[in-house]
């Protein structure tokens, strides 16, 4: 069982080009989530996916797009990097999404942007 | 909208000092409560959550917290510190209306000198 996984761990991009970063859960979540963390600002929702076929924009999406694959796998892609998306992102999974459910987290993909 | 309030962002102890990490949110309407912690090279887990109930919540690792709806405070504790609870500690509301939108903290640094 091996949670939530990411793809990949690290990644340097020069600006303007593009990427998708790889998410998977192996714990059948309805709900998966994309943050992002930068220093002093904690993590900031960027999409989420209540459940299989829906996305829907966090507190920060603009410069990304996602996609819910399927119920195990929930990409974020990059179209055009820029430096400001320099951060270290984190994909997470929760049960059905309620607001007590407790989010399973992946290890992060630590992202330069030159 | 909601907002998360962590006091300190670096906190030194020496082992077996006390600890108390402050947090308060803004919402005036029922909450769901999380602290999250980050273990060096770890991913994010949950600590404890606080939805409803007796507000002093136990979690894992003798923390507990307090939720006090009048101060819109949670404030994570434990009475003896040891060095491997060097983290990074985030807490995390959830608005019963907010839906999918977990708020979290801009996190705490905790080095707790052997």
């Amino acid at each position: 069982n091996a949670g939530v996984t990411q793809t990949p761990k690290f990644q340097v991009l020069k600006t303007g080009q593009s990427m998708t970063l790889q998410c998977a859960q192996d714990m059948n979540h309805n709900s998966m989530y994309w943050y992002r963390q930068d220093p002093g600002m904690g993590l900031r929702l960027i999409y989420y996916s209540a459940s299989e076929g829906t996305t829907d924009k966090g507190e920060v999406p603009n410069g990304y797009n996602v996609s819910r694959l399927n119920k195990r796998e929930f990409s974020l892609r990059l179209e055009s990097a820029a430096p400001s998306q320099t951060s270290v992102y984190f994909c997470a999974s929760s049960e059905s999404g309620g607001t007590s459910d407790e989010q399973y987290f992946g290890p992060g993909t630590r992202l330069t942007v030159t | 909208a909601q907002s998360v309030s962590q006091h300190n962002h670096h906190v030194i102890l020496s082992e077996a000092a006390s600890l108390e990490l402050g947090c308060n949110y803004s919402y005036g309407g029922t909450v769901n409560l999380f602290w999250y912690v980050q273990y060096p090279g770890q991913h994010l887990q949950l600590l404890l959550k606080y939805f409803s109930g007796d507000p002093l919540v136990k979690g894992i690792k003798g923390f507990e917290a307090e939720f006090i709806k009048s101060k819109f405070s949670f404030n994570l504790r434990k009475p003896s510190v040891q060095w491997s609870d060097t983290a990074e500690y985030f807490c995390a509301v959830n608005a019963l209306s907010g839906g999918f939108k977990t708020i979290f903290g801009a996190g705490t640094r905790l080095f707790v000198k052997a």
